[in-house]
This record gives C-alpha cells, structure tokens and sequence, in this order.
C-alpha cells in the first residue's frame, strides 16, 4: 500500500518570502501525485496534480509542484508567499485500482506580515 | 453550476445514537467517497463507492456504513456513536476511472 509523509507539521514565512513544502510517498511504481490546499473551516481545493509527462507542473494561486522520481518526492514551492496563502496543506497520491487518494498528515503554513 | 454538498455542517449527538451524514452530488460522477479528517493524520478514507449498489470499506470503516441507491447520493451513517468518532467529516466524487477528487464543504461532527 502506498504512504505519503509531509515532514513539515507546521511553516511560518514572511510574506513575500519563498516556500516549499515537502512531500514524499512510498510506492512501487509512479503514481498519481496531487496537492490540495484546505483554507480554515473550508473544503479541499485542489492546487495541481501530477500523472505524467513534464515533472515540474504548474497550479493556481501561482503554486507549482515538481516530481523527483529518484527521490519519491514532489515538493510543492511558491516564489512569492501571500498572507491568503495561509492554510493547510494537503499532499496525495492516488495509486492501483482503488480510486481513493492517501493523504499525508498536512502540513500548516502561517504568513507573517 | 454542478457541485457537491454535505449536510448538516455541524452536528452534535450523543454516544449510542445513529447519525446518518449526507453527502449529495451534481457532478455525475460514478466515484465517491467518504474521508475523516483529524489532528495529525490528515484525511483517512471511510468508506468508497465505484457506481450505484457499490460500496467498499476504506482503513477506518468500523463503526460505519454506505449505501448506494443512485448515482448522486452516498449518505453515510454512523451506527452507533462513539466519542473517538468526532471529526470532520468529507465527502468526495470522481469521475470514472480519474484519481481526481472533488470535496464537499465537510460536516463537523461532535459526539459527546
């Protein structure tokens, strides 16, 4: 079974600052790579997924993701953090027949002004 | 606009009652699912359903069940309520075949 590890619980930046935040799985084969964003008392809003072909992909809000095959990772980074950037933030991997996403644990961004 | 809802989005019941929380969607998506969500495990998956009359049992599903009757509506209920089962609790939809997820809102649920 596939598993998903978000090091980071908890990231504070200034805004304007730079972020990346770490995701790394755990399965056999590529799978299929996503990274949603949870704003408080909200839903899950998907920034951008990864299935193939180039492996850095671009999402909204100016979120971009890059897929490290050799490191099982897929790193979400923003050149510019903003104070509506603060939320939580989801890493999931959808893999094998089942269609369900496994989540890491998420991890917190705060934006200091 | 097709969308996917969740009631109610709060909801607070007592140990040993039954709950059934809804979750109804327009996408017309055949995949759907149930997640909770607590502190420090992130979204753990409940319950799946692949079309109507198909349900499937996700790492979490004791103390759980789904049904199917149409293609729009996975209500799932809570047997008996146990306090370690207060969480949020999402529902989500897909289309066949795609690993990508759409969320509903959440219901907050707290069983004292």
């Amino acid at each position: 079974a596939q598993s998903v590890t978000q090091p980071d619980i908890h990231i504070t930046v200034s805004e304007g600052a730079s972020l990346e935040l770490r995701c790394n799985y755990s399965y056999g084969a590529t799978p299929y790579l996503f990274w949603y964003v949870q704003s408080p008392g909200q839903g899950l809003q998907l920034l951008l997924k990864y299935f193939s072909g180039d492996t850095l992909v671009q999402g909204i809000k100016g979120f971009e993701a890059e897929f490290k095959r050799s490191q099982s990772s897929f790193n979400l980074r923003k050149p510019s953090v903003h104070w509506s950037d603060a939320a939580e933030y989801f890493c999931a991997v959808g893999a094998g027949g089942r269609r369900a996403l496994t989540f890491g644990s998420g991890t917190r961004l705060q934006v200091q002004p | 606009d097709a969308e996917i809802t969740q009631s109610p989005r709060h909801k607070i019941t007592e140990t040993g009652r039954q709950v059934t929380l809804a979750c109804h969607q327009t996408w017309n998506h055949n995949n759907m699912f149930w997640y909770r969500q607590d502190l420090g495990h992130g979204l753990r998956l409940i319950h799946y359903s692949y079309g109507v009359q198909d349900t499937n049992k996700g790492e979490v599903s004791d103390g759980y069940s789904v049904s199917r009757s149409n293609t729009e509506d996975l209500p799932l209920t809570l047997e008996s309520a146990a306090s370690s089962q207060t969480s949020v609790y999402f529902c989500a939809s897909s289309v066949q075949q795609n690993y990508e997820q759409y969320f509903g809102p959440g219901t907050r649920l707290t069983v004292t």
